[in-house]
């Protein structure tokens, strides 16, 4: 158990559905990040937010929305998303440039 | 720029032997180096950070890695396999001063009995 939870641990969707992904955390720390991890491909950053502000955007499609109404939560909402979009889709939580994250076990996401 | 390259995709191992995962980084600054593990199913683990201090780092589970500089390479090893250690492991090199984590493509190890 990291102390990061993230729900739901599998989703499947279509190209038109609109879906959220959850994490939350009980560590106290300062910022939540969402990675995304896809087959054969290193692990990109998406967002970074810090106090409930978004500090980094990884020129990610806007079809992925991000929100963090306080700092132990972080959503990620998907709309008309594509099917290269499926992938694994992997929360953290750390300290201000903290060099250690906590990572959630991860959405497996499938878009068809 | 930052990167990192991790120059095996699968090592084989039988279990009690050495363990070595080679990555290589390139950085403008003197860098942040971490290893994570990623077992299945669950999500990533830091196994150890490398920060300026000693170029010798050792983390959990009995693994280390050595900082060399001039080779530009951050390798993990560990002198013994455990069954337990089958996993996905992640090179890592952090930009200065930022959130950014650069991953690489990672090293899945096997070990066999």
């Amino acid at each position: 158990e990291t102390g990061v939870t993230q729900t739901p641990r599998h989703l499947v969707m279509g190209m038109t559905n609109k879906k959220s992904l959850k994490c939350e955390q009980h560590l106290g720390h300062n910022a939540m990040y969402w990675y995304k991890q896809s087959a054969k491909k290193p692990l990109e950053l998406m967002f970074v937010y810090s106090l409930e502000e978004r500090v980094e955007n990884n020129s990610v499609p806007s079809r992925f929305s991000p929100e963090c109404p306080n700092s132990s939560h972080l959503f990620l909402h998907l709309h008309t998303l594509q099917p290269e979009d499926s992938a694994l889709y992997l929360c953290a939580a750390g300290g201000d440039r903290s060099e250690k994250l906590f990572f959630g076990s991860g959405t497996q996401l499938s878009v068809l | 720029a930052q990167s990192v390259t991790q120059l095996d995709s699968h090592v084989s191992v039988s279990e009690g032997t050495p363990v070595l995962l080679r990555c290589n980084y390139s950085s403008s600054y003197s860098p942040s180096l971490f290893w994570y593990v990623q077992h299945p199913n669950k999500g990533l683990q830091l196994l150890l950070k490398y920060t300026s201090a000693a170029t010798l780092v050792k983390g959990i589970n009995g693994f280390e890695a050595e900082f060399k500089k001039s080779e530009t390479s951050f390798h993990l090893t560990k002198p013994s396999a455990h069954m337990s250690d089958a996993a996905e492991f992640l090179c890592v090199v952090r930009r200065d001063s930022s959130y950014k984590l650069i991953f690489g493509s990672g090293t899945r190890l096997l070990v066999r009995p």
